[in-house]
């Protein structure tokens, strides 16, 4: 079967660096998604990696490792505003998306 | 900027009544989609559809049905509600199926009693 893993829950100080990782288990891969969702409100694009190595954009950097079935999202200077779940995704060879139940992030001051 | 538009955001229902949520995009996207979102799971895809006129099946689709009539609108009928299905219902919509990038519409939190 098909198979997105990411811890439930994670805590982080502000001004701090997290690692949210991600593992997978999918029927092919056509990529691999970060989204961002504040409590109450929609998913929103965050990454998209679809070769191996490490994506950088201002704060936040994405890794993938295709042979590993992982990857990881780098938060850096934690702000308050970062407290949200963050959702993994992997499209596979059938271009539909496999969503993982999402990491709950809770920055602490 | 609208996005995509979703209607109702919130509905109670009584089970077994038919109900249709709303779906409608201003990008002139080719791929929608229907996922509902339950605690502790990932969101979960109902029904898609890759361009105007045609649809499929997703993970959950049993007890569902949409249509595609045009390019912008995309709405989703439960025709005899249950409980079960009480959920937050998310559309969503792509510049084609491959593309990278979802974006969402703001969500239909539904009860069914």
């Amino acid at each position: 079967g098909q198979n997105i893993d990411q811890p439930t829950e994670m805590t982080a100080t502000e001004g701090a660096i997290v690692q949210i990782n991600c593992t997978y288990q999918t029927s092919g891969f056509n990529g691999l998604f970060w989204y961002q969702q504040h409590a109450g409100e929609a998913p929103t694009f965050l990454s998209y990696n679809v070769l191996d190595g490490l994506e950088e954009k201002g704060r936040f950097s994405s890794f993938l490792s295709r042979s590993k079935g992982y990857s990881y999202l780098l938060l850096k200077e934690l702000q308050m505003k970062d407290s949200a779940s963050y959702l993994c995704a992997v499209r596979d060879s059938n271009y539909q998306l496999i969503w993982g139940a999402g990491t709950k992030l809770i920055i602490k001051p | 900027i609208a996005g995509i538009t979703q209607a109702p955001t919130s509905q109670i229902l009584a089970a077994g009544r038919r109900m249709t949520l709303r779906c409608t995009q201003d990008m002139r996207h080719n791929a929608m989609y229907w996922y509902r979102q339950d605690l502790g799971l990932g969101l979960r895809l109902i029904h898609y559809s890759n361009t105007a006129g045609t649809t499929g099946k997703g993970e959950v689709p049993d007890g569902y049905s949409v249509s595609r009539a045009n390019t912008d609108d995309f709405p989703l009928t439960l025709a005899s509600a249950v409980p079960s299905q009480t959920s937050v219902y998310f559309c969503a919509s792509s510049e084609r199926p491959e593309a990278g990038e979802l974006f969402f519409g703001e969500g239909s939190r539904l009860t069914v009693l």
